[in-house]
């Protein structure tokens, strides 16, 4: 089955520098790559995903890249604001109607002032 | 976005005793939900697929008569934990796919279930 591997687990930037997050997974067949932003005792909400016919998707300040050749893809975001302190997942998918989603280890993100 | 609700949000029970949650599709029809497990600080571990009008699809580990999953209709999937026990406190979260764009899953607010 798919495995979902992210780094780094924890993550500090100083206020308007840039923060990266990386995954990489191992199922050639996954095809939908969304990411979730999770705050303190909330729900998973979705940031921005991206689909293998692509290789970067653009909103506003977050970016994300694939590369399906070697099973990474890549969550970057842009002028790090203090509301962006949150824990931040990837995730993999074969994109079909029944298909689970699977989830990596999520990534702590700690923007200093 | 699409919405989906959970009931309870929280829960404290007694060891032995059966807890039943709630996940709903508030705006939207889901042929599929999810229920995910999740500990303090730790990804989100998928426990089943409940699938509307037919048996939930577990995941290796995960205990089908501990963990009963129904999906009786197009927006409601319900788990109960049965006899539950303390190891069994954790935070459950469900998610559901929008049927109009077939990868894109909502989630929940999530339970937190508390065993003494």
């Amino acid at each position: 089955g798919e495995n979902v591997e992210q780094h780094p687990s924890t993550l500090s930037v100083q206020e308007g520098d840039s923060a990266v997050i990386k995954c990489t997974y191992s199922d050639s067949a996954s095809n939908y790559f969304p990411w979730y932003k999770q705050e303190l005792g909330k729900r998973p909400q979705l940031i921005i995903d991206i689909r293998s016919n692509v290789g970067e998707k653009k909103d506003q300040r977050i970016a994300v890249t694939l590369n399906k050749t070697a099973k990474h893809f890549s969550l970057h975001i842009t002028e790090t604001q203090p509301e962006d302190s949150a824990v931040y997942f990837c995730a993999a998918s074969n994109g079909s109607s029944a298909s689970k989603i699977i989830f990596g280890s999520g990534t702590r993100l700690s923007i200093r002032p | 976005g699409a919405v989906v609700s959970q009931h309870p949000s929280r829960v404290i029970c007694k060891s032995g005793t059966s807890v039943k949650i709630e996940c709903r599709s508030l705006d939207f029809q889901a042929t599929t939900m999810f229920w995910y497990r999740q500990f303090p600080k730790k990804s989100l571990m998928l426990m089943a697929t409940s699938n509307e009008g037919s048996k939930a699809t577990y995941e290796q580990g995960v205990e089908k008569d501990k963990f009963l999953i129904n999906h009786a209709s197009l927006t409601l999937s319900t788990l109960t934990v049965t006899s539950a026990h303390p190891e069994d406190s954790s935070f459950y979260i469900c998610s559901a796919r929008d049927g109009g764009r077939t990868e894109t899953q909502y989630f929940g607010p999530g339970t937190r279930l508390l065993v003494l």
